[in-house]
């Protein structure tokens, strides 16, 4: 079955600061693996997609990477900003389609200027 | 891409009522998703939503307690029965487009009294 973690739960940086998120999922047999952002009582929102046959994806001053053989990805955020204060989820979208997408706890960020 | 439009965006209900919460897509799709994500947790799948069959419910939800309609490849609605304090939480619906992508409306924070 697979489990999805991520580390740290909690994280609290100065502005300006570069960062990394980590998310680790223990069967590599994975589709995709997607980076969302949510914010306080709201939905969430899509960062980045990995497809399994890539390594990473650039928006900005996002960067993910994807390690399949390990079973890791992580995201990470350059020049921290307090705009980017929330929780960053990753999902892994299983290869079998028949399976439900699995979501991390969550990373709760907090830029502080 | 997908863009979902979820209403209401939030309520605060008596214990014993229903709510139902509506989702929009601006494309077509074949399955919608609804979650839970309650307090501190992260995100549950409830069921998955096909146009035209009765919804897939996953372990530990019931259609009586949480009714679906799929009236067309747009349009979906999730209702929550004879609510309690116990089902106050975020309730998000998703759909996947384009690659196998993620999207999730903005969400529904429900607080029950």
């Amino acid at each position: 079955k697979q489990e999805v973690t991520q580390i740290p739960a909690a994280l609290s940086v100065p502005e300006g600061e570069n960062l990394v998120l980590n998310c680790s999922f223990t069967d590599s047999a994975i589709y995709n693996l997607q980076w969302f952002r949510q914010d306080p009582g709201k939905g969430l929102t899509s960062l980045l997609l990995i497809q399994s046959s890539q390594r990473e994806q650039t928006s900005g001053r996002l960067n993910a990477s994807l390690d399949k053989s390990s079973g890791r990805s992580t995201l990470y955020i350059a020049a921290s900003q307090p705009g980017d204060s929330a929780t960053y989820l990753c999902a892994v979208i299983p290869r079998d389609y028949g399976q439900n997408f699995v979501f991390g706890p969550g990373t709760r960020l907090s830029v502080l200027p | 891409s997908a863009v979902i439009s979820q209403k209401p965006s939030r309520d605060i209900c008596q214990r014993g009522t229903s709510l139902t919460i509506q989702c929009q897509v601006d494309s077509q799709v074949t399955m919608m998703f609804w979650y839970r994500q309650q307090p501190g947790q992260s995100l549950t799948l409830i069921a998955t939503a096909n146009q035209g069959s009765e919804a897939t419910y996953e372990s530990g939800f019931v259609i009586d307690k949480f009714p679906i309609s799929r009236p067309n490849l747009t349009f979906s609605t999730l209702t929550v029965s004879n609510m309690s304090p116990e089902d106050s939480s975020i309730y998000l619906c998703s759909v996947v487009a384009g690659n196998e992508k993620l999207f999730f409306g903005s969400g529904t924070q429900l607080s029950v009294l």
